[in-house]
């Protein structure tokens, strides 16, 4: 069964460095998500992006966030200068073709500011 | 009052007993229900989807919503310890957007014992 893959499973960086997080979408995919979730709390949408923009996006993710579709098989989330709030969980989904069917989510990817 | 509400438990249950997991939701935009399934470390699995109110049955699991009391359930019957897992609601509005991002709930943490 397809699935979603993301890399690395664990990210360990210094506070101010910059850091991106991969993923490769199920490949018929059209419609692309990050989640985060912090330690303990619930899991907490980030942006979502389909035909090489940003359709929508959440309070969290502010000018230090950006994402990429540089090919047609990843899909990045950069962290320009990361903060020690930013130490969570992040997941990439996708779905498709239409926006309203079931995301399918990777294993995330941990993400550990020291 | 928040979008998604969920017990975060923990739940404890016999091996075979039938577990019944809530969430309630407060935007009546919301048309799009799911129950995913996670274990520590992983990303969310997708357990069950519907978009309409009332039963849906997938082997020993059965997804009931009602959209009238904003109110979705996921019932497991004969729990195996294998079931012991985090199990979160997630919920897709029909809105001006139309992106399809998620809200989750906070998930509840279910515990079979042999």
């Amino acid at each position: 069964e397809p699935e979603v893959t993301q890399t690395p499973s664990h990210q360990v960086t210094q506070m101010g460095q910059e850091v991106i997080l991969r993923c490769v979408p199920i490949s018929n995919h059209l419609y692309f998500y990050w989640y985060r979730q912090i330690l303990g709390q619930k899991v907490e949408f980030l942006v979502s992006f389909y035909n090489n923009e940003i359709s929508e996006k959440s309070e969290i993710f502010d000018d230090q966030f950006s994402v990429e579709r540089p090919d047609g098989s990843n899909f990045t989330l950069k962290i320009r200068s990361t903060k020690l709030e930013d130490s969570a969980m992040y997941f990439c989904a996708s779905t498709g073709p239409q926006f309203n069917q079931p995301q399918h989510f990777g294993d995330g990817t941990r993400l550990s500011i020291l | 009052q928040k979008e998604v509400e969920q017990d975060p438990g923990p739940l404890s249950v016999p091996e075979g007993a039938i577990v019944s997991l809530n969430c309630t939701y407060s935007n009546s935009a919301f048309q799009y229900f799911m129950w995913y399934r996670q274990y520590s470390r992983k990303g969310p699995e997708l357990l069950m989807y519907t978009y309409s109110s009332g039963n849906k049955e997938d082997g020993r699991f059965t997804a009931q919503v009602d959209k009238s009391s904003k109110y979705i359930s996921l019932f497991i019957r004969d729990s195996q310890p294998s079931d012991s897992a985090t199990y979160l609601c997630a919920m897709s509005a029909i809105d001006s957007s139309n992106t399809g991002k998620l809200i989750f709930g906070q998930g509840t943490t279910l515990q079979v014992k042999p």
